[in-house]
């Protein structure tokens, strides 16, 4: 079965620092991979997504990802972190209805 | 346009009450699912619809769940005979199929509180 394991369920970054969110899938078929944000007390908003073509995903709010299929990876990374990124992270796989990872809670510090 | 909307937004209730959570989709949005976030336990799928077709209902916990849509608009997830494990918050998406690579479109949840 499809899963997806996001590495570190805590990520603690300076403001201006880079941001690394690590997502690794499980397939033997490309899959189509999501990240979501999910700021407190609100619903999941997509940040970008992965299903076919180029590898690089460009995202809103200056997050990207990278699909490696070598690598079975599909890291988000922001260059500089903002106060307005604290937040959890989600990766998720999509096979008609979402499978999520666990999640990274951001922080960043001032 | 409008988003998903999700009502009530906080429910508390008693065990072993029936509890109704409504959720209206982004208008033109054939798909429709309902997830749980339970604290600690991420986040679980539980049902979609999709037009016409029979609902997935692999998801669902236990026969105590049940969802229905109609046509394709406004779907409700009962909840019979709540225990303490209920306690989530319920989201909503809807997209414009079920399809894998459709963006699902999240409203912000009814966080139900059972005592």
């Amino acid at each position: 079965a499809q899963s997806v394991t996001q590495l570190g369920s805590h990520v603690s970054v300076s403001e201006g620092a880079l941001v690394l969110l690590r997502c690794n899938y499980s397939s033997s078929v490309p899959p189509y991979l999501f990240w979501y944000v999910q700021y407190p007390n609100q619903g999941l908003q997509l940040l970008l997504k992965y299903t076919t073509g180029a590898t690089l995903v460009k995202g809103i709010n200056g997050f990207e990802a990278e699909f490696k299929k070598s690598e079975t990876s599909f890291h988000l990374t922001k260059p500089s972190a903002h106060m307005s990124d604290a937040a959890e992270y989600f990766c998720a796989h999509n096979d008609y209805k979402l499978s999520f990872g666990a999640g990274t809670t951001v922080t960043v510090r001032a | 346009g409008a988003g998903v909307s999700q009502s009530p937004s906080n429910k508390v209730t008693e065990k072993g009450k029936d509890v109704e959570l409504r959720c209206d989709p982004i208008s033109g949005h054939t798909a429709l699912y309902w997830y749980r976030q339970r604290l600690g336990q991420g986040l679980e799928f539980l049902i979609y619809f999709q037009g016409n077709s029979a609902p997935d209902k692999s998801g669902l916990p236990s026969d105590r769940f049940s969802a229905e849509r109609t046509g394709e608009s406004v779907s409700t997830l009962t909840i019979q005979r709540t225990q303490q494990e209920d306690s989530a918050v319920y989201l909503c998406a809807s997209s414009l199929s079920v399809e894998s690579y459709n963006e699902q479109f999240f409203g912000p949840g009814t966080r139900l509180t059972v005592l």
